[in-house]
């Protein structure tokens, strides 16, 4: 089944030690998005790429960074985690070619910051 | 920029009653309405959309409605089952691919 697969599911890492996860997708959809959620608030964007386009949301930390070599796979850089960056992150991708702007989430990347 | 806001924040109903959540937006040219269900651990995944040439759709259990004029649109869930429990979120976008979230709410059904 196509799908949006992310890994890994769960990511504990130290204070400050760079961390990454990721991303991959069957879907061939071209446009691939972050989002971080943390407890019982809706996903907040964090940045997303249009084929290889990228484009930050304006209130996302220098801290937080994103790599896409190819179609299928992104990755979140998170260079010096703090204690606030402990959250669910998520992975989206959705294709600009279509009329609707469905958005397939994938099951997420649970990090926790020591 | 948009801003979704989602009534109530949390909803229990009895299995077999119904479900209604309700959602404003502030950027009337906002064109494309989903609801996304999230269970827990799981990443949110979309129940029902509507665009706004659509005033309701309907999918077996699950409606939305759509009010351009008030800005508002609904989800209702009939016959709700113990499986319908979850977090549920709207979310409203304009033209390009970013969704602007509800703030979501946790549904609960009593069997």
């Amino acid at each position: 089944d196509a799908m949006v697969i992310q890994n890994p599911r769960y990511q504990v890492t130290q204070f400050g030690k760079p961390v990454t996860l990721s991303c991959s997708q069957t879907l061939n959809h071209n446009v691939m998005y972050w989002y971080q959620q943390k407890s019982s608030q809706a996903p907040k964007l964090l940045f997303h790429y249009y084929d290889k386009d990228f484009n930050n949301e304006a209130d996302t930390p220098d801290n937080f960074q994103s790599r896409r070599p190819n179609t299928s796979f992104c990755f979140l850089d998170i260079r010096s985690p703090g204690l606030g960056d402990a959250a669910m992150y998520l992975c989206a991708t959705s294709s600009r070619d279509k009329i609707n702007n469905e958005q397939f989430f994938g099951p997420g990347t649970r990090l926790t910051v020591l | 920029g948009e801003n979704v806001e989602q009534h109530p924040s949390t909803l229990s109903v009895q299995e077999g009653d119904s479900a209604v959540i309700k959602c404003t937006y502030s950027d009337s040219a906002s064109n494309y309405f989903p609801w996304y269900k999230q269970e827990l651990g799981k990443g949110p995944q979309l129940i029902i959309d509507i665009r706004s040439n659509v005033g309701e759709k309907k999918d077996q259990r699950i409606a939305v409605t759509l009010n351009k004029t008030a800005k508002h649109f609904s989800l209702h869930i009939t016959e709700t089952q113990p499986e319908d429990s979850a977090v549920y979120f709207c979310a409203a976008s304009f033209g390009n691919e970013k969704l602007t979230f509800g703030t979501g709410t946790r549904l609960t059904i009593i069997p």
